[in-house]
């Protein structure tokens, strides 16, 4: 199947200062790529919708300028939480998918990126 | 968020014993996915339902698509240590848009 990745795949940092991660689809042109959030035992919790070239859209309750997105490339979506405090210690994980509608055996999860806001 | 419910929540099975999962709802569904998800890894998709009473198999692994559109369930048969994990189920309606169930986590003694 195809592969997606996720930089990096564990982060440690200070509360405010900000922490990017990166999503990249190594053998096929995610037109869309989404972010979810993980809390320990809990589920996943899609964040925000990006398409190539476009403003990601956020769920309701997830700030835009807190977790900005950048899906500059059909390759490349980047999430950038600015400001970072420990309440946004998460597992993070992208999918990444060939178009917005298109079915889920052809949307794959990346491995994720721990955060750990100190 | 909304979120679909999953029982149990986790459980100890011996080796070769069959697991049963399920996933409920409030709200129908289109579409019924299952996924596995590993310690420290994103999930992986095991099976894909589209039709209500659609009874479909991936080696060991069964699902259904409930009739009434608001469950799902899922089988694993004569379990191995490497079907420890965690298992989501996730539904679909009208959007692009997942929600994923709480999850059942597994761990299969030898």
């Amino acid at each position: 199947g195809a592969v997606v990745s996720q930089h990096p795949s564990r982060v440690i940092c200070k509360s405010g200062t900000s922490v990017k991660i990166e999503c990249r689809s190594l053998d096929f042109q995610a037109t869309t790529m989404f972010w979810y959030r993980q809390f320990p035992k809990q589920s996943l919790m899609l964040m925000a919708t990006s398409n190539e070239g476009s403003k990601a859209t956020y769920e309701q309750g997830v700030e835009k300028d807190k977790f900005l997105i950048n899906h500059a490339s059909l390759t490349l979506s980047t999430l950038t939480v600015t400001s970072a405090h420990p309440e946004d210690s998460s597992f993070y994980i992208c999918s990444a998918s060939i178009g917005l509608l298109a079915g889920p055996e052809t949307q794959y999860f990346g491995p994720g990126t721990r955060l750990l806001v100190l | 968020g909304q979120q679909l419910n999953q029982s149990p929540q986790s459980m100890f099975i011996q080796e070769g014993e069959d697991v049963s999962m399920n996933c409920t709802s409030s709200s129908i569904f289109n579409t019924w996915l299952w996924y596995k998800q590993e310690p420290g890894e994103g999930p992986v998709l095991l099976i894909a339902l589209y039709k209500a009473g659609e009874l479909t198999s991936n080696g060991r692994l069964t699902a259904q698509f409930g009739i009434t559109r608001k469950d799902s369930f899922l089988n694993i048969s004569a379990s191995i240590p490497s079907d420890v994990g965690i298992y989501f189920c996730a539904g679909q309606s009208g959007t692009y848009k997942y929600i994923f169930g709480t999850g059942t986590r597994l761990k299969v003694l030898a």
